[in-house]
């Protein structure tokens, strides 16, 4: 079925380092992804996303990668700031075409 | 507007009673989307709207919950009859291209059910 799901719930940096939050999928048919970024009491927000004819993407200090080989996606933030603090998802458009399907989150802690 | 916007953003009701739940998009966005959020899940899909009618329903959980979007703008979320289990953030989200592309989320309403 459709899922998309991440390895790890929680990871937490110092300030200044790179982080690198991964997420797994299982359709191998999805055609676009997108990482989403929220913050508490906030709806999620866009960060980037790709396409599967795609295999990196970059952004302002954010870079996805997206492996279809081994259905994996990943999000680099470069020089993580507080402001970074939040909790990073990954989805994926559903075979229908008319939606996004989420994973549960990896809550991104930063220290100062 | 400059975003989506949701309203009320807190709700508390008694359980069995009827809520409803307000968004509107992004001027322009012919795409709109329910989802809801429960506490630590992603975002789980609802109902995705092209213009006013409805072209996927299929994250309904039951008949209680019912959606519509008149003249394409403004959507309302009803749920009747309403239970403990209904306590979720309710998000909102809009789009230009539709399709399931990415797409604006507004702030949510938080629905308790007591």
């Amino acid at each position: 079925g459709e899922n998309v799901g991440l390895h790890l719930p929680t990871l937490s940096v110092q300030e200044g380092d790179n982080s690198i939050i991964n997420c797994a999928y299982s359709n191998s048919a999805s055609d676009y992804f997108i990482w989403y970024k929220q913050e508490s009491g906030k709806g999620p927000q866009f960060i980037i996303d790709i396409r599967s004819n795609m295999d990196k993407r970059q952004g302002q200090r954010v870079t996805v990668l997206l492996n279809k080989t081994v259905k994996h996606l990943s999000l680099q933030i470069a020089a993580t700031q507080p402001g970074d603090s939040a909790v990073y998802f990954c989805a994926e458009r559903n075979q229908a075409g008319t939606a996004l399907i989420f994973g549960k989150g990896t809550t991104l802690s930063v220290s100062s | 507007g400059a975003g989506v916007s949701q309203t009320p953003s807190n709700k508390v009701t008694e359980k069995g009673k009827y809520v409803e739940l307000r968004c509107d998009p992004i001027s322009g966005h012919t795409a709109l989307y329910w989802y809801r959020q429960s506490l630590g899940q992603g975002p789980e899909f609802l109902i995705y709207f092209q213009g006013t009618g409805a072209a996927d329903d299929s994250g309904l959980p039951n008949d209680r919950f019912f959606a519509v979007r008149p003249e394409g703008s403004v959507s309302t979320l009803k749920i009747q009859r309403t239970e403990r289990g209904d306590s979720a953030v309710y998000l909102c989200a809009s789009s230009l291209k539709g399709q399931g592309y990415g797409y604006t989320f507004g702030s949510g309403t938080r629905l308790t059910v007591v």
